[in-house]
């Protein structure tokens, strides 16, 4: 069936690092969003690319569609605390336009 | 942006018991959709509740253990029946805006 891997699972940065998500699907999407989930919170949607190649940013995150619109990745450029959470992509399923299903997740967790 | 509520907030349940989580919209939506997060995991689509009709379920998920009510454009109810512990999870309920908006969360344990 149709999956969506995040890669890393994990990754702990000191304050200031970079960090860098990834995210890949099974299936070509015809778009994908970008979710982000504090520790004890609800996802919160972030950002949706459509065309092939997209790049945008916002401040300090940059989110990027791949050519095949089969991946995409988010960069945070010199973290800080407040980056802490959990990152999650989806993509539309095959089934229904508004059903997504959504990356398996990248946990960061930001050292001071 | 949507404004959604959920109650309860978190409940301990025992085995064999049944719970029902409501969503509240501080709008009207077509669609509403709930979703299940377990312990350190990812969101699992479980249905979609339309209102005037039937809830649609993904693979994996049935009505029977899953009901779901949509009475009007801005509340849904989900009900997890027959409770066992692998039911111990977060449910959200989200509707569509720029993006999908989540309901704060049900935190379900089950012993």
């Amino acid at each position: 069936g149709q999956q969506v891997m995040q890669i890393p699972q994990y990754q702990h940065v000191q304050e200031g690092e970079d960090f860098t998500t990834y995210c890949n699907s099974s299936t070509t999407l015809s778009n994908i969003q970008w979710y982000k989930q504090r520790p004890g919170g609800h996802p919160v949607f972030l950002i949706q690319l459509v065309k092939s190649g997209e790049v945008k940013k916002q401040k300090r995150l940059t989110f990027q569609f791949g050519e095949a619109k089969k991946n995409s990745s988010l960069h945070i450029t010199a973290t800080q605390t407040t980056d802490v959470g959990t990152y999650f992509c989806a993509g539309p399923t095959t089934s229904g336009t508004y059903k997504y299903i959504f990356g398996t997740g990248t946990r960061l967790k930001v050292l001071a | 942006s949507a404004v959604i509520s959920q109650k309860p907030s978190r409940d301990i349940c025992q085995r064999g018991t049944s719970l029902t989580i409501q969503c509240q919209v501080d709008s009207q939506v077509t669609m509403m959709f709930w979703y299940r997060q377990q312990p350190g995991q990812s969101l699992t689509l479980i249905a979609t509740a339309n209102q005037g009709s039937e809830a649609t379920y993904e693979s994996g998920f049935v009505i029977d253990k899953f009901p779901i009510s949509r009475p009007n454009l801005t509340f849904s109810t989900l009900t997890v029946s027959n409770m066992s512990p692998e039911d111990s999870s977060i449910y959200l309920c989200s509707v569509w805006g720029h993006g999908q908006y989540f309901g704060p969360g049900t935190r379900l344990t089950v012993l």
